[in-house]
This record gives C-alpha cells, structure tokens and sequence, in this order.
C-alpha cells in the first residue's frame, strides 16, 4: 500500500504569509496527487488535481506542485477564508490520504 | 448542479449492521466511478471502495474489505454501503464522492455526510 506523509501536521500563520505544505509519497505516483481544503462540519473541497492543476474556481493564490514521491501546496498570501485542514490524496493507485495539515491562525 | 446526498446513517451496536445510500442529481450517473470516504471524529480522511460506471470492477481498503459491500443501482442514481460486522471503531462520518479521471480517481464532489455511531 501507498503510504502518505503529510508534513507538518499543524502550521501557525497570520494572514498575508506564504504557506506551504509538504506530502510525501511511500513510493512513486507520478503526478496523481490531489490536494483538498477542509473547514469543520464540512466536506472536503478539491483545490487541485494532478499535482499542479487549479479546479475551476479555486484562487490562484493556490498551487501545487512536485512529482514522483514529493509534492507541495501554497498558498501564496493567505486569507481569512483559508485557515483550515488540508489533505493530498494519492490516485495512482487505488486510493490513500495524508493525515492533513491544520492551518491556525497566529 | 451536482448533488449527492447520503442517507441511512445513525446508532448502531456492534456486531450490528447499517445501510448507507447517496442519491445523485445534477450529472450523468452512469458515466462516473463512485467512491466511499469515511472520517472518523477529529481524525483524518479513509479512502473506503470504489466502484466503476457499470458496477463491475469493485476496490475496496483493506480495513472493510469482507465486511462491507458497495453497491449501485443506476436506474434510481443511488450509490449504497452496505455495512455488517459493525465495530467500534467504524464510527465515522461516512462521505460519498464522485470520482473523476482515467483510470485512476480524485474526488471533485462529495456529498454532506451520514454520521455513523457503533456503541453498545
């Protein structure tokens, strides 16, 4: 089974920062990573798919990118709307999460 | 607009069983694989079964693989988990999506969720 790490498990930062979230993969997956947002009581969000593609209506301030074993998303300048759990998700085989990124406020 | 809305979700003793269903509204049913997701309280997200457009190639994690059984009837646009075997730690919100892409699947729509609780 394709292990997903997920790095770091909870990242503290104010509005305006650069962020960015690591996922490593246990073994190659080329580029079938997609990254979710989250928000408490709600159901996960697709922000990207295939590493690096941006769905419709997701903000640029959100990219992705990475191959093989070692992924990232950032998010260029964050918002107020976006301090929430993120996870990637692993689609080269079958399917596998990351345990999440919380992103708390400062 | 895409909808997939589950239902069947609630208290369950363990041992026991339950039925989950998603119906779906707003897109071609047949075209999509489907997949159940589960997350359990505070913890993080568990990939659980797919199943393709036709219902004839099935995947399913290792944690519920002989326990539970996904299913579709695409007449009536409905995903199902059936569930038996119940454990305590299948408590969970349980998550319907729609997988997209080509022979292998994210999600890009997911339903609200049905709340499962196995507690003697």
């Amino acid at each position: 089974d394709i292990q997903m790490t997920q790095s770091p498990s909870t990242l503290s930062a104010s509005v305006g920062d650069r962020v960015t979230i690591t996922c490593r993969a246990s073994q190659s997956i080329t580029s079938w990573l997609a990254w979710y947002q989250q928000k408490p009581g709600k159901a996960p969000k697709l922000l990207i798919s295939k590493a690096s593609s941006l769905e419709s209506g997701v903000p640029s301030r959100f990219s992705g990118s990475g191959s093989g074993t070692e992924f990232t998303l950032t998010i260029s300048s964050l918002q107020p709307d976006d301090f929430a759990t993120y996870y990637c998700q692993q689609y080269n085989t079958y399917s596998t999460f990351g345990g999440g990124t919380k992103v708390e406020i400062k | 607009q895409v909808q997939l809305v589950e239902s069947g979700g609630g208290l369950v003793k363990p041992g026991g069983s339950l039925r989950l269903s998603c119906a779906a509204s707003g897109f071609t049913f047949t075209d999509y694989y489907m997949s159940w997701i589960r997350q359990a309280p505070e913890k993080g997200l568990e990939w659980l079964s797919y199943i393709s457009s036709s219902g004839s190639t099935i995947y399913y994690a290792d944690s519920v693989k002989g326990r539970f059984t996904i299913s579709r009837d695409n007449a009536k646009n409905s995903l199902y988990l059936q569930m038996n075997s119940l454990r305590v730690d299948d408590t969970a919100v349980y998550y319907c999506a729609r997988g997209t892409g080509y022979g292998s699947f994210y999600f890009d729509y997911w339903g609200q969720g049905a709340l499962v609780t196995v507690t003697s």
